[in-house]
């Protein structure tokens, strides 16, 4: 199993351009999720999902679009990127509703914007 | 939303030494996780502990749920312990909150 993935490693983009930052996963899990990671402050999280076709906002939402047309994939867009999201973004899976439910992260996406 | 606090927020130990890292949270919570992040930045699970022991290795955790903290221990340090530990919680509606870390560093 590759685990999770992440791509781009790293990006750089000038502010108002839109990107996406993909997440894949081949354990089969129903839960993933987008955290952002800024010094000194732990990991915030953006959006999540629950399964194909159902997704909901964490902690910082505002920014960030998903969707969730498969089990694997789970797509972050920045539509008008801003200095303020320049931070390192984590994609994360687990099991829902199993008795123990571990977290398994991606490598994770330096993100700089100019 | 619920407050996690961690401490110390820094630690340096020389190798072989042993060490306790506290995890308090403000709120009960359905779920509590340890995290190892590597100074490559990969974020590994350590331990799944909404309550009660576990040990694996020399790390072992304890959360004490009706008190609303968790401990994560580490006997016989090495330099490949070395990075930041989070702590992490949920209060069952799959939004898991973080702590803001303790670093470690262990000195050969």
């Amino acid at each position: 199993n590759a685990g999770v993935t992440q791509t781009p490693k790293f990006q750089v983009l000038k502010t108002g351009q839109s990107m996406t930052l993909q997440c894949a996963q081949d354990m089969n899990h129903e839960y993933m999720s987008w955290y952002r990671q800024d010094p000194g402050m732990g990991l915030r999280l953006i959006h999540y999902s629950v399964g194909a076709g159902i997704t909901d906002q964490g902690e910082v939402p505002n920014g960030y679009n998903v969707s969730r047309s498969t089990t694997e994939d789970f797509p972050l867009r920045l539509l008008s990127a801003a200095p303020s999201q320049t931070s390192v973004y984590f994609c994360a899976s687990s099991y829902v509703g199993a008795s123990q439910e571990t977290q398994y992260f991606g490598p994770g996406t330096r993100l700089l914007v100019l | 939303g619920i407050q996690v606090e961690q401490s110390p927020p820094d630690l340096i130990l020389q190798e072989g030494a042993n060490s306790t890292l506290r995890c308090n949270f403000s709120d009960s919570v359905n779920n509590l996780q340890w995290f190892h992040q590597n100074p490559w930045g990969q974020l590994i699970n350590l331990f799944y502990i909404p309550s009660g022991t576990k040990q694996n290795g020399r790390l072992s955790a304890t959360t004490v749920a009706t008190e609303r903290y968790s401990l994560l221990y580490i006997s016989s340090s090495q330099t490949t312990d070395s990075g930041v530990y989070f702590c992490a919680v949920d209060l069952g509606g799959n939004q898991f909150y973080f702590g803001t870390g303790t670093s470690l560093t262990v000195i050969p």
